[in-house]
């Protein structure tokens, strides 16, 4: 499978804590992107970083990029109860091909 | 400004029946797609349209027939449904390409097949 990898699978914090994601690929991109699903909802985009960017950030998010080690990360800080979900990449490749990620589980406790 | 629908929300199936997912959106987008979301394997690509008119196989086309209808809707249809296809599906839309730019979810439709 061609599926990227995100890790780790699971993640609980208190409310307040920063939370960091992972997410690993396996071709050349030209963006990867990170969306969020609250459970029994659809996914909501939250931010797209270009291959040739190496961070980024949006409100309380700021997502990495490096395309040497294939790897990206999306950390969330000072993080609340609201962030409870499940965060995925998405990523695309040269030949256009989009492959998400298998996700991360975030549990804030209040 | 309604975004992505999908029909129906939840729907139960016997082995070998056949049923259409509808997908609309009202956001004048080229590009819409269908995933299927099963637990621990996240979202696979079933078929996408690229823009009115094509169709193309995501990664797990087999057993699922699609139409672009025009522009705003896209339907998914299983001919002759089987207990794998126990899944959530999702249908998409993104105005270029989604290898350029954001992709926007409908809420998905739960279906059971028994």
């Amino acid at each position: 499978s061609q599926q990227g990898e995100e890790d780790p699978q699971a993640l609980s914090i208190q409310e307040g804590e920063n939370a960091t994601m992972n997410c690993s690929y396996k071709t050349s991109i030209n963006n990867l992107q990170w969306y969020r699903q609250n459970s029994g909802r659809g996914l909501v985009h939250l931010i797209l970083i270009r291959s040739n960017e190496r961070e980024k950030h949006s409100g309380r998010l700021r997502v990495t990029l490096d395309t040497s080690k294939k790897s990206s990360s999306l950390l969330i800080t000072a993080s609340r109860a609201a962030d409870t979900a499940s965060y995925f990449c998405l990523h695309s490749s040269n030949t256009g091909k989009l492959i998400f990620g298998q996700g991360t589980t975030l549990q804030v406790k209040p | 400004n309604a975004g992505v629908t999908q029909t129906p929300k939840f729907q139960v199936l016997k082995t070998g029946q056949s049923m259409t997912l509808q997908c609309a959106q009202d956001m004048n987008h080229n590009s819409m797609y269908w995933y299927r979301q099963d637990p621990g394997m996240g979202l696979r690509l079933i078929y996408y349209s690229a823009s009115e008119g094509t169709t193309d196989k995501g990664e797990v086309p087999n057993g699922y027939n699609v139409s672009r209808l025009n522009k705003r809707e896209f339907s998914l249809r299983l001919e002759s449904a089987a207990p794998s296809q126990t899944s959530v599906y999702f249908c998409a839309s993104s105005a270029i390409r989604a290898s350029a730019g954001e992709l926007f979810f409908g809420e998905g439709s739960r279906l059971t097949v028994l």
